[in-house]
């Protein structure tokens, strides 16, 4: 069965780093791209960038190209969203997805940020 | 403000037949497949149609997806109260030089 598992939910302070991941299993890591959506609360899914983990090919939505970083390791089929320093406007649903063609055929089920003083 | 636009509401009676729109341009629909998501309240979205008009397995055929030029439409035949939720469309749009995957901002989908 092919499935992503999220790490937890996060209560973060403004400007503190943080990294949450979205480990893959029942499938080859290394062959689909796996992206990361943001949902505001109340608001609709953002896509913010996808990932090919064989070759950690990036791509990033403009509006968050410089905000966060996507990465990969494909020794434990695992995908990363990061942030240097986080703000408030940062609370959010984060789901990642894996992509088949262009359609995200598999969703994990989400880590919810919040960051606040 | 979404590239792939979709209207914010429909609304329809248990049982009845309702048709959410995707309309977009030729760097996106016009030249690349659609895919449908139906996210319920409190829970991930999940892929109803890809590739414009398929259903992945499991997706009962009471859903379905059409294309024409930059517009695309779901349609949900025999309404369920249980189909109430989000309903999205994405696709890939090529006007920048790397590309990127799109989503519509969202249809809110009422069983009266």
């Amino acid at each position: 069965e092919v499935q992503l598992v999220q790490s937890g939910a996060e209560v973060e302070k403004p400007g503190e780093s943080l990294k949450i991941s979205c480990k893959a299993s029942g499938y080859t890591f290394t062959s689909y791209w796996i992206g990361w959506v943001r949902q505001m609360p109340g608001k609709g899914l953002e896509w913010m960038g996808i990932i090919y983990p064989s070759d950690s090919d990036t791509r990033y939505s403009p509006s968050f190209q410089g905000q966060v970083t996507i990465s990969a390791d494909k020794s434990i089929s695992t995908a990363y969203l990061q942030w240097s320093s986080l703000k408030a406007s940062d609370t959010a649903m984060y789901y990642c997805a894996r992509l088949y063609g262009a359609a995200a055929d598999c969703w994990g089920q989400g880590t919810l940020v919040t960051v606040s003083s | 403000q979404s590239v792939l636009t979709q209207p914010p509401s429909v609304s329809a009676a248990p049982g009845q037949k309702v048709t959410i729109s995707c309309s977009g341009s030729s760097s996106n629909i016009g030249n690349n497949y659609v895919s449908w998501y139906q996210q319920l309240p409190g829970t991930a979205p999940k892929l109803l149609i890809y590739d414009n008009n398929k259903r992945p397995s499991g997706i009962p055929d009471r859903f379905s997806g059409s294309k024409s030029g930059t517009s695309a439409t779901l349609g949900i035949t025999g309404l369920q109260t249980g189909d109430e939720a989000d309903y999205y469309c994405g696709t890939w749009d090529s006007s920048l030089s790397a590309g990127q995957e799109v989503f519509g901002g969202g249809t809110k989908l009422t069983v009266l």
